[in-house]
Formats: C-alpha cells, structure tokens, sequence
C-alpha cells in the first residue's frame, strides 16, 4: 500500500482564480472524497466520487467540481475562488462504500 | 441531520495519566465511527475505527468504545506520553447510497513532560 498522497502541499491563489488539488488514492480504492477543513473546526464533506462518477455533494457551491480516473487519482477544481476558501483540503480513500477512510496530508490553500 | 459533538475542546494533562475523550452523536443510524488523530497543519492519521455492531476496539495504549443506544463514543488513552499531543477527532460515517464522514471539531490534547 502506498497510502493516499496529495498535492501541492501549500497553494496561495489571488481571489477570482481557478485552482485545481489533486489526489493519489491507494491501489483498490474506488471510492475517493474530498473534504474542507477550516482552522480549528472538524473537516466538512465537499463530495464522494466512486467508479467515477459522484455520487454525493455535501453543502458546496457548484464552483466546486471534481473528477476520479480509473487510475485511482482524482482531482478538486475550485472555480472563482473567494477568501472564505482558505482552508486545508483532504481527500481521503476507502476500499468500500462504507469501510474506513484513510486520508492524505492535505493541500494547505491561501486566497488573498 | 447527525450532528457530532466532542468534549473537551482542550486538555492538559501530566505524562502518565490515563484519559477519556468523548464523542458524542446525535442520530444512532451509523456504520461505524472512526477516531483520528491530527498534528498541527496536518492531515488525518486513522487511529482506530468501529463497526455498528462492534462495542470497542483496541490497538496498543488506545481502547474506543461506542454505544449506539445512547450516541455516545469514548478514546481511551492509557499511560500517556508527550508524544500523544495532538487534536483527535471522532467522525460518525453515515448515508444511503453514498457515504460521508461527520466530523466533531476535536479534543486539543497536551500531554505536560
């Protein structure tokens, strides 16, 4: 296993630019999520992608948009970006629907 | 809507002393419940995860319990170390056809030399 492995590490973006994260799932995971963590609060769901396709969106804007390959890599694109978007990004992959979810280091992104 | 709540938000602590976390989760329809831990400006390392049918879990100096019934799961740490400093956060897997984790907003543990 290789673990789930994300980047860039550190991103800082002018508010209105397009940033896109990407996610290394381990080998086998179909399933892949992305998440939002705020200083100092817990990580919130931005969406789940199996086989592909999405197939569950937490409460984000459509600005937030995502992909999954068959390769087991997956992206997060944010459009527009605004300043409240600040936070870290993890993704985290599981080998089932509803197994445990191992998560990546996470992209540390700064709008300014 | 589930909703996770963990308490305390901070704690301090002697090295060597056992202690609790708690988690606690307002809708009992879970799969499991998975506890983590997180050191500043990092991402999640999986610490131990619990079935719904499960009662508890184990692995080394960390022991978790759940009760569905009463929405309730607590991280055991025994004999703490320095070492074991970190936030650890509880997040409750629920849904249907697609699955989310529910994340309470921490316990910021400091474990004094």
């Amino acid at each position: 296993e290789t673990g789930v492995t994300q980047s860039p590490t550190h991103l800082i973006k002018t508010r209105g630019q397009q940033v896109t994260l990407r996610c290394s799932s381990q080998s086998g995971h179909n399933t892949v999520s992305w998440y939002q963590q705020a200083l100092g609060q817990g990580p919130q769901f931005i969406f789940q992608y199996y086989r592909e396709e999405e197939n569950g969106r937490g409460n984000f804007p459509p600005r937030f948009s995502g992909l999954q390959f068959p390769n087991y890599s997956s992206e997060l694109n944010v459009n527009a970006l605004e300043l409240d978007d600040s936070a870290l990004y993890l993704c985290a992959s599981s080998l089932t629907k509803g197994g445990g979810y191992t998560f990546g280091s996470g992209t540390r992104l700064t709008v300014v | 809507k589930q909703e996770v709540t963990q308490i305390p938000a901070a704690l301090s602590v002697p090295e060597g002393e056992n202690l609790v976390l708690n988690c606690s989760f307002t809708d009992s329809a879970i799969y499991n419940l998975q506890w983590f831990r997180q050191d500043p400006g990092k991402g999640l390392t999986s610490l131990l995860l619990i079935q719904s049918s499960q009662r508890e879990q184990t692995s080394g100096r960390l022991n978790a319990s759940l009760d569905k019934s009463s929405g309730r799961s607590t991280l055991y740490i025994a004999a703490s170390q320095p070492g074991d400093s970190a936030t650890y956060l509880c997040a409750a897997l629920v849904g249907d056809s697609s699955y989310k984790l529910i994340f309470g907003s921490g316990t910021r543990l400091l474990v004094r030399p």
